[in-house]
């Protein structure tokens, strides 16, 4: 088990430009969150995948955002014409949903992302 | 707005001394759960309790759960310097969308 994994580390851009970002979740895990996290906050939700079955979407996440899943194992997530605002650490989770309403999410090391 | 909030926003102590931070919400939960981030990395899972749970211990850690009083406490003993990091609860709504939603946390510091 070598956890969930994210890439990059570190992103910097100019606004405008279009970024993706990849996570690896646990193996076998079948659920997989997206958070956004800005300094002094907590993370905050943005969407979850289900397998491949993206079941929510935050409000925070406009159409600029899209995330993917594609066979339920590795997700990314796209921002398209980046502004300044969108400057935060975004988190990967996964977790083993089995439906007793009890889960534990394990986080990536997240990615930094700079806008500027 | 965020459901949960900690109390208080930041916290300095001696090495040695209990550290108790508290988390309180504003709607009905199924679980709530605690993690640890240390500066600029990601969380790590220290605790869950579940709803009909009122106390539960994980080592150094104690958590008690209110939910009469929609309130959460985290109780470290003996702190560590390596304790120092920013402490957050999560709380997974009872209406059942399956997210977890964090509060704002506490910043722990331990001074050796």
């Amino acid at each position: 088990d070598t956890g969930v994994s994210q890439n990059p580390r570190h992103k910097i851009t100019k606004r405008g430009q279009n970024v993706t970002f990849r996570c690896d979740p646990i193996s076998e895990h079948n659920r997989l969150y997206w958070y956004r996290q800005t300094l002094g906050q907590g993370p905050e939700f943005l969407t979850y995948f289900q397998n491949e079955a993206q079941l929510e979407k935050s409000r925070l996440l406009s159409d600029r955002f899209s995330a993917e899943r594609p066979k339920g194992s590795f997700s990314t997530l796209e921002i398209q014409r980046t502004e300044q605002g969108d400057s935060a650490m975004y988190l990967c989770a996964s977790s083993h949903w089995t439906g007793d309403a009890q889960e534990t999410q394990y986080f990536g090391p997240g990615t930094r992302l700079l806008v500027l | 707005s965020q459901q949960g909030e900690e109390d208080p926003q930041a916290l300095s102590i001696q090495e040695g001394e209990n550290a108790t931070m508290n988390c309180s919400y504003k709607t009905s939960i199924n679980n709530l759960q605690w993690y640890r981030q240390n500066s600029g990395r990601g969380l790590v899972h220290l605790i869950l309790i579940r709803s009909n749970e009122r106390e539960k211990h994980s080592g150094r850690l104690r958590v008690t759960l209110d939910t009469s009083k929609k309130s959460s406490s985290l109780l470290i003993t003996a702190s560590r310097a390596a304790d120092t990091a920013s402490y957050f609860c999560a709380t997974d709504l009872l209406s059942g969308t399956y997210k977890y939603i964090f509060g704002t946390g506490t910043r722990l510091k331990v001074l050796a």
